[in-house]
C-alpha cells in the first residue's frame, strides 16, 4: 500500500503550466514533512529540484516552484520545455529519521 | 563542485554480502548528513539509510534493518553501506546522496549510482 501518493502520469503542452501533487493516503501534508521533489530522466541519476517545501536546489530555474496546496505538497512547472519530460518523485519525512518516496509521476510534454 | 562517486556494486548470490562505498569531494564532508537511496529495476526510488554528520545516529528502512549498516569515515570523506544477508529484492541501483546543510530535505546532491544484483 502506497503511503505517499502521486499522480501516475501527467501531460503538459510546451510552454504550459503543470502542477504535480504529493499527498498522504491518510492525512494532510504540511511543511513538517519537509516535502522534496526530484526529477529523473530515463537512465540517469535523480536530480534535486526542491526541498523543504519550496527551497530550490542550486542551479534550478525559477520555472520550478514548490508549495503546499490544500492537503498536498505541490510542484509547479511553468513554461514547460521538452527536456522537462521525465519522472518526478516526491519524498516526505515521516519522523524517526525515516523518509518515504511516492511512486513517481511520469510527465510528458507534448 | 560537489562530487559523489559510488563503488562496490556487482553480482552476489542470495545470502551473500557486499560493501558499497561513496567517495565525496568538493565540500566539507563532516558538515553533512548523508544518505543511501536505491532504485530496483523499473521501479521508483526508495530511501534506505541515513547517518548523522558525526556518525552518532543512523536510521534504516524497515526492510534492511539488521542486515545493512551505514557508516562514514570523515577524515577520508567516505560513506559506506555494508550489506549482509542479501536477498533478490535488494537488487537495485544504490545512490549516495548528500542532505542539505540543515538536513531539511532528503538530498541536494546525488551520485551516479552503483548496481547491485542479487542472483544465483
Amino acid at each position: 500500500q502506497t503511503v505517499v501518493t502521486q499522480e501516475p502520469s501527467f501531460s503538459v503542452s510546451p510552454g504550459g503550466t503543470v502542477t504535480l501533487t504529493c499527498g498522504l493516503r491518510s492525512g494532510s501534508v504540511s511543511t513538517s514533512y519537509y516535502p522534496s521533489w526530484y526529477l529523473q530522466p530515463p537512465g540517469q541519476a535523480p536530480r534535486t529540484l526542491i526541498y523543504n517545501t519550496n527551497t530550490r536546489s542550486s542551479g534550478v530555474p525559477d520555472r520550478f516552484s514548490g508549495s503546499i496546496l490544500g492537503k498536498k505538497a505541490a510542484l509547479t512547472i511553468t513554461g514547460a520545455q521538452a527536456d522537462d519530460e521525465s519522472d518526478y518523485y516526491c519524498v516526505l519525512y515521516m519522523g524517526g529519521g525515516t523518509w518515504v518516496f511516492g511512486a513517481g509521476t511520469k510527465l510528458t510534454v507534448l | 563542485e560537489v562530487q559523489l562517486v559510488e563503488s562496490g556494486g556487482g553480482l552476489v548470490q542470495p545470502g551473500g554480502s557486499l560493501r558499497l562505498s561513496c567517495a565525496a569531494s568538493g565540500f566539507t564532508f563532516s558538515d553533512y548528513y548523508m544518505r543511501w537511496v536505491r532504485q530496483a529495476p523499473g521501479m521508483g526510488l526508495e530511501w534506505v539509510a541515513n547517518i548523522k554528520e558525526d556518525g552518532s545516529a543512523k536510521y534504516y528502512v524497515d526492510s534492511v534493518k539488521g542486515r545493512f549498516t551505514i557508516s562514514r569515515d570523515n577524515p577520508k570523506n567516505s560513506l559506506d553501506l555494508q550489506m549482509n544477508s542479501l536477498r533478490a529484492e535488494d537488487t537495485a541501483v544504490y545512490y549516495c546522496a548528500r542532505a542539505p546543510i540543515l538536513a531539511d530535505g532528503l538530498a541536494d546532491s546525488w551520485g551516479q549510482g552503483t548496481l547491485v544484483t542479487v542472483s544465483s
